[in-house]
């Protein structure tokens, strides 16, 4: 099984509707994040949590909201989508590997989002 | 702007050949990862490294991290089709975030 898993795989919606992705880990670790990744622009950060009560902006916020229901779960809101925002969405989860001295990240499988 | 600079932006070789791939930045990371993404799938990490001069091999896969930490290669050794995919460089904080590359499109052919 998966350790990060995200849902829906595949959205299609129109502009102006409320939308929510959401993710699940069995990892066990309390970082997560949302990542947008668009043609030639990579990944860019969306938010990140370090845990339970903690919420961050990341690098393009505007447009977005998340909740973190639980270390296991953390859910992305498009309040009002429009057509930009058409992009892979992606969830990662993050832990301290002591034998590396470095946070590593792990992915899920992704959201592609349409925004029509 | 995108502070990690990769090149190329996409790289074609046929089977057997090696490649390069670069990652270049003007800031100073504590850790520098690279990843591998394949078509419908999140990106898999495949290695952290961590000090100035760094260099890690990972079968025929030799990963580099600059003096400086602010720049690091990828040399794949006798390309397979298997190589084929979105590489990945991110630079990393002491406080685990992490600034992704713009990546490099690496395709195999036979």
């Amino acid at each position: 099984d998966a350790d990060v898993t995200q849902t829906p795989r595949n959205r299609i919606t129109k502009t102006g509707k409320r939308i929510m992705l959401e993710c699940s880990q069995t990892k066990g670790h309390d970082r997560m994040y949302w990542y947008r990744q668009d043609p030639g622009l990579g990944l860019r950060l969306i938010y990140y949590s370090f845990d339970v009560k903690d919420i961050n902006k990341g690098e393009i916020s505007d447009g977005y909201s998340v909740s973190r229901q639980a270390q296991a779960k953390f859910s992305l809101s498009l309040e009002s989508a429009i057509p930009n925002q058409t992009a892979l969405y992606f969830c990662a989860t993050s832990d301290f590997n002591w034998s590396r001295g470095a946070y590593e990240q792990y992915f899920g499988p992704g959201t592609r989002l349409t925004v029509t | 702007t995108q502070l990690l600079e990769q090149s190329p932006q996409f790289l074609s070789i046929q089977e057997g050949e090696n490649l390069t791939v670069y990652c270049n930045s003007s800031s100073v990371f504590s850790s520098l990862q690279w990843y591998r993404q394949e078509p419908g799938e999140g990106p898999v990490l495949l290695v952290t490294v961590v000090t100035g001069g760094e260099v890690k091999k990972l079968k025929r896969l030799t990963f580099q991290f600059g003096d400086a930490r602010k720049d690091s290669s990828l040399h794949i050794t006798a390309a397979q089709t298997g190589d084929t995919g979105l590489y990945l460089c991110a630079g990393g904080s002491s406080w685990g975030k992490l600034q992704f590359g713009a990546g490099t499109q690496v395709v195999v052919t036979p």
